[in-house]
């Protein structure tokens, strides 16, 4: 069954540095996501990306955060000069018709800023 | 604006036991209604879904209807099993300008199955 594959599994990075999260979404897949999930806390929506522009961004997504699909496999998100609570799993998901599909999720990026 | 309301676990039963996840929403228009598994360690997967009222959704013995009068949709299952426990979120898609579509997430509610 196809994937939606996340790497790292497990990054750890110093406060102030920039960090890219990276996906690879399933390959005939047009929407793609970011979520992320403070432990023990909600799933909160980053940002939506439909034919190669940001569809949808939350409050979260400010100018700290930006997202590119750079080769049309890829789908990235990048923190710059991240902060303590940054500090989150990470989940990338993508889908081909969100509303009879859903989404289909990867395992997540474990971040942690120190 | 849109938005989920779970019931708040944790919820801890016994194997073979009745399950009932409450599940309700506010939601412009008719979304399309999700329930998704959190496996401890792991990442999130679709558990079933509905795409319009009175649709039902079922997936390995998890049954939910989208009730379109009650704007609900209660996750159930007549016998669960130890290897059932795990976080479930309810997860309206809510409609975008542009016919995108955005899942919102309840706050999960965690289930703990005992032998």
């Amino acid at each position: 069954e196809p994937e939606v594959t996340q790497t790292p599994s497990h990054q750890v990075t110093q406060m102030g540095q920039e960090v890219i999260l990276r996906c690879v979404p399933i390959s005939n897949h047009l929407y793609f996501y970011w979520y992320r999930q403070i432990l023990g806390q909600k799933v909160e929506f980053l940002v939506s990306f439909y034919n190669n522009e940001i569809s949808e961004k939350s409050e979260i997504f400010d100018d700290q955060f930006s997202v590119e699909r750079p080769d049309g496999s890829n789908f990235t998100l990048k923190i710059r000069s991240t902060k303590l609570e940054d500090s989150a799993m990470y989940f990338c998901a993508s889908s081909e018709r969100p509303e009879d599909y859903g989404y289909t999720f990867g395992s997540g990026t474990r971040l942690t800023v120190v | 604006g849109d938005s989920v309301t779970q019931m708040e676990g944790p919820v801890t039963l016994s194997e073979e036991a009745f399950l009932t996840i409450n599940c309700t929403y506010t939601a412009t228009g008719y979304p399309s209604l999700f329930w998704y598994v959190q496996y401890p360690g792991e990442g999130l997967q679709l558990l079933l879904k509905a795409t319009k009222a009175d649709d039902k959704g079922s997936n390995k013995g998890f049954e939910a209807t989208y009730r379109k009068e009650t704007t609900s949709f209660h996750l159930e299952k007549g016998s669960v099993q130890v290897s059932d426990s795990a976080v479930y979120f309810c997860a309206p898609g809510v409609a975008l300008s542009g016919g995108y579509q955005k899942v919102t997430f309840g706050i999960g509610t965690k289930l703990q199955v005992i032998p």
